[in-house]
């Protein structure tokens, strides 16, 4: 059984441009969650998503961010026009069933560094 | 306002000594409290979780101890290893529609 994945591992973007990242969860896993860490931080909750649906985006910056999770297919977290304050490590982890453990798997993460 | 608050910083353990981490919270709706573990590199790892109807869970060489009164839990690693240097996070949850609250986290070197 895969873990979660995400990719790329590593993207560069120049200021202005668009960045998208994605994440692939668990199998039979429906939850996702994104988190941004910085360097020598820890990890901050962004946006929360089931299929379709954003259950909880309180944690994602009201302009320039956005996050979808389609029927079919990756999640995607989607940051338009990057600056360099946008240069961190964004994490998604999965859970299989709400109220269930809460187990929150993570993948290896994207490294997203502005220039 | 930061709801979980991690300490020490940094942590350097002699290979066979005893890795003790703690983590307060605030908000008492929190009833999960999970732990990671995170090398250079790499996304966090699932290392062991505790709920509040227990004072302490073991699993191997790690042990949380759980004190809902003080609102603190705490991580002990017996006999560290040198593989056990790791960056290390709490982490706490409510049950429902809630994401997870990481503490800073704690570096821990392990040296021999």
């Amino acid at each position: 059984n895969a873990g979660v994945m995400q990719n790329p591992r590593h993207l560069v973007r120049r200021r202005g441009q668009e960045a998208r990242l994605r994440c692939s969860p668990m199998k039979g896993h429906s939850h996702v969650y994104w988190y941004r860490q910085l360097p020598e931080e820890g990890l901050k909750f962004m946006v929360y998503l089931q299929k379709e649906n954003i259950i909880d985006e309180s944690g994602m910056p009201k302009e320039r961010f956005s996050a979808e999770f389609p029927k079919e297919g990756p999640s995607i977290l989607r940051i338009q026009q990057v600056v360099r304050g946008d240069s961190a490590a964004y994490f998604c982890a999965s859970s299989p069933t709400l109220g269930q453990g809460l187990q929150q798997y993570f993948g290896p993460g994207t490294r997203l560094t502005v220039t | 306002q930061q709801q979980v608050k991690q300490s020490p910083q940094s942590l350097i353990v002699q290979k066979g000594g005893i890795s003790i981490i703690n983590c307060a919270y605030e908000n008492t709706a929190f009833d999960y409290f999970p732990w990671y573990q995170q090398f250079p590199g790499k996304g966090p790892a699932l290392l062991i979780a505790i709920r509040p109807d227990v004072s302490e869970k073991k699993e191997g060489r790690f042990t949380i101890s759980f004190n809902k009164s003080a609102k603190q839990f705490s991580l002990h690693i017996m006999d560290s290893q040198p593989g056990d240097s790791a960056t290390y996070f709490c982490a706490a949850s409510s049950s429902g529609n809630t994401p997870l609250v990481f503490g800073k986290g704690t570096r821990l070197s392990v040296i021999a």
